[in-house]
């Protein structure tokens, strides 16, 4: 079966840098998206990692081990806009077409 | 971002109404996609369709009805609902290249639906 797990909610100070987590049992891994919903917003895509390691993208960045069915978002220099749900979503192997797994999101609270 | 637009936003429904779920992808996209989101729970896999054909129907009941009449529109029929079908449906959009890699999925901003 397929489980994926991180932290429900999560609160950094404004100007700090925050690690989100995720981990993941799949079949069929074909690569971890990071996505950011504001409330009341569609999901936007953040990152995606199918090899292992770091892929760095402005303030956010996103690491992957796939031996350890791990993966983190790290957000650096926060804002307030950031203030929103992270949602870790793995692509398993589905045939005609890939699918996507979510997590049930992490809600990261900035405060000033 | 005006990729992906659904329509509409939010709908409140009896539990014997007929209404249907709009989507509309503007991104030359051949794969789409419902999902359904419901507080404290993951984002949940529908429905897909690739190049207008259903290729995943993820044990959803039949008062959800899903139709793909061309690769840029998606609709989802709705009758006889229950309360807890109330949710947050998202519609998205991908170029499937069948490579292997999934390709990034384009989201919109949802239909906020309450069953009465």
């Amino acid at each position: 079966g397929q489980n994926i797990d991180q932290p429900t909610e999560m609160t950094a100070t404004e100007g700090a840098i925050v690690q989100i987590n995720c981990t993941y049992q799949t079949s069929g891994f074909n690569g971890l998206f990071w996505y950011q919903q504001h409330a009341g917003e569609a999901p936007t895509f953040l990152s995606y990692n199918v090899l292992d390691g770091l892929e760095e993208k402005g303030r956010f960045s996103s690491f992957l081990s796939r031996s350890k069915g791990y993966s983190y978002l790290l957000l650096k220099e926060l804002q307030m806009k950031d203030s929103a749900s992270y949602l870790c979503a793995v692509s398993q192997d589905g045939g005609a077409t890939n699918k996507l797994i979510f997590g049930t999101g992490t809600l990261l609270a900035v405060q000033p | 971002e005006t990729g992906v637009t659904q329509t509409p936003r939010h709908l409140v429904m009896g539990m014997t109404n007929k209404k249907s779920l709009k989507c509309e992808q503007h991104l030359g996209h051949n794969a789409m996609y419902w999902y359904k989101q419901s507080a404290k729970k993951p984002l949940e896999l529908m429905f897909v369709y690739n190049f207008k054909e259903q290729t995943e129907n993820n044990s959803v009941p039949s008062r959800f009805s899903p139709e793909c009449p061309n690769s840029s529109h998606l609709f989802l029929h709705l009758h006889t609902l229950q309360p807890e079908d109330s949710a947050l449906y998202l519609c998205a959009s991908s170029q499937e290249g069948g490579g292997g890699y999934q390709e990034t999925q384009y989201f919109g901003p949802g239909t906020r639906l309450l069953v009465l």
